[in-house]
């Protein structure tokens, strides 16, 4: 079993909805949570990092962590045809050296 | 200004040779990894650095050698390069801990014939 799941998609979504990302992870000693967002042919760039449970929000975008089930989420608001791009959950403990990824979701926002 | 270039962008090569991706970041982190991406994008550690010494090396064929000059600079040199050796790879940085996440090159897609 993989250390981080994530939901496998493809997404795709009219311009305007909200979207919802999701991972599950079993290494309970996790505490750093990140979304990276990869387009195609690009490196993943971070967009958002969080410490320990609870929300994040960047503009449009919100990252929630609920530890006590092993859970978090991306949520994007108004999404537009510029959200289209694979999106990459990641986590790592203190002192892992490293961040697990989860293998990502494609996510198409349709005009 | 690019803040973590790698070169080459592309790299077609054949079975059995040895070629080398070079990486350099400008932002002044400590620690530097090479990433493998697969098809399915599912992005696998391979080795870390920090400050020159080596801190990560998962269970990579020891045909990938890693080496890092100083700690702006992290090269992967590939020896008898396998077809299953065909994907992205990535160079990424970070402060020392990581925690805050990291930073990307644009890849050196390798394709091996």
């Amino acid at each position: 079993q993989k250390e981080v799941e994530q939901d496998p998609g493809p997404l795709s979504v009219p311009e305007g909805a909200i979207v919802s990302l999701n991972c599950t992870y079993s290494n309970s000693a996790f505490q750093y949570f990140m979304w990276y967002r990869q387009y195609s042919r690009k490196g993943p760039e971070l967009l958002m990092y969080t410490y320990s449970s609870g929300n994040k929000e960047d503009g449009r975008f919100t990252a929630q962590v609920d530890k006590s089930s092993k859970y978090i989420s991306l949520f994007i608001r108004d999404s537009q045809p510029s959200d289209s791009a694979t999106y990459l959950c990641a986590m790592r403990n203190t002192n892992a050296g490293k961040s697990t990824f989860g293998d990502g979701t494609t996510l198409t926002v349709k005009p | 200004d690019t803040a973590v270039s790698q070169t080459p962008k592309y790299l077609v090569t054949q079975m059995g040779n040895d070629k080398s991706i070079k990486c350099e970041q400008n932002l002044g982190h400590d620690t530097m990894y090479w990433y493998k991406q697969d098809s399915k994008k599912f992005l696998k550690i391979m080795f870390s650095y920090n400050n020159k010494e080596l801190i990560i090396n998962e269970t990579v064929p020891n045909r990938f050698s890693p080496k890092s000059p100083d700690k702006a600079h992290l090269n992967l040199h590939i020896n008898s390069l396998e077809l299953g050796d065909s994907a992205v790879y990535f160079c990424a940085s970070s402060q020392e801990s990581g925690v805050s996440g990291y930073t990307f090159g644009s890849g050196t897609r390798l394709t091996v014939v």
